[in-house]
C-alpha cells in the first residue's frame, strides 16, 4: 500500500545546514509536500514540489526530488534555533485524490 | 484571511459521550479535509469535501464517524460513543481546487477518559 516514511530524529548546531529525508512507496504520486509542526499547534506548509521536477528551492529551503528512487529531501542552509519542530513529508496520489500520506515526521533538534 | 479555525481546541469527554468538532475553512477554498494525528506519528487521513460532497472516505471512518459539510462551507465531525482510541488531535485543512497547498487549522484535541 501507500507508505511515506522518514527518519525519527536529526541534531544539528546552529549555522550548520539540515537535510531531513523521505521515501515514498506511492509512484503515481503527482505532488510531494513538506510541512513543519511546532509544539501544540497546526501543520504549517513549508513547501511542495511537482513529481515531474527534480529541484525546488525557497529562500533558505531546498527539496530535491529523485523520483526513480522515490526519495525526496529537504535542506535547510543556515538552520537556526528557530527551526527546531517536527518535519513532516507528505505525498498526494493521482490528480483525483485529495488524500495526502504522512511520515511520521522527523524531530530536528538545533543546539546553539 | 483569518486561516482555517477550528472550535473547540480541546475537548475532554467520558468513554461513550457523542462529541462534535466545528472547522471554518479559508473562505475561498471549495476543498475541506478531516485528518486524525495521535503522538509521535504523522496525520491520518479521514475525508475529504469538495464543495457540500463528500469525495473520499477513509476506512478508519468507522461507522461511529460521521462528517458534513451542508452548505459548502464549515463542516462538522462527529464522533458517536466515544471510545479511548479516539484520542486523538483532529486536524481539519482546506485548499482551493488548482492550486496545491493545503492550509491546516491549529486542531481540536479530543481525551477520552
Amino acid at each position: 500500500g501507500e507508505d511515506v516514511e522518514q527518519s525519527l530524529f536529526l541534531s544539528v548546531r546552529e549555522g550548520d545546514s539540515s537535510v531531513i529525508n523521505c521515501t515514498y512507496t506511492d509512484s503515481s504520486s503527482t505532488y510531494l509536500y513538506w510541512y513543519k509542526q511546532e509544539p501544540g499547534a497546526g501543520l504549517q506548509l513549508l513547501t511542495y514540489i511537482f513529481s515531474n521536477m527534480d529541484m525546488k528551492q525557497d529562500q533558505r529551503l531546498t527539496v530535491l526530488l529523485n523520483k526513480k528512487d522515490k526519495h525526496l529531501s529537504l535542506r535547510i542552509a543556515d538552520t537556526q534555533t528557530g527551526d527546531s519542530a517536527i518535519y513532516f513529508c507528505a505525498a498526494k496520489g493521482s490528480s483525483n485524490t485529495g488524500k495526502l500520506i504522512f511520515g511520521q515526521g522527523t524531530t530536528l533538534q538545533v543546539k546553539p | 484571511d483569518t486561516g482555517v479555525s477550528q472550535n473547540p481546541r480541546h475537548k475532554i469527554t467520558k468513554r461513550g459521550q457523542n462529541v462534535t468538532f466545528r472547522c471554518d475553512p479559508i473562505s475561498e477554498h471549495n476543498r475541506l479535509y478531516w485528518y486524525r494525528q495521535t503522538l509521535g506519528q504523522g496525520p491520518e487521513f479521514l475525508t475529504y469535501f469538495q464543495n457540500e460532497a463528500q469525495l473520499e472516505k477513509s476506512r478508519l471512518l468507522s461507522d461511529r464517524f460521521s462528517a458534513e459539510r451542508p452548505k459548502g462551507s464549515f463542516s462538522t465531525l462527529e464522533i458517536q460513543r466515544t471510545e479511548q482510541g479516539d484520542s486523538a488531535m483532529y486536524l481539519c485543512a482546506s485548499s482551493l481546487e488548482g492550486l496545491k497547498g493545503y492550509t491546516f487549522g491549529s486542531g481540536t484535541r479530543l481525551t477520552v477518559v
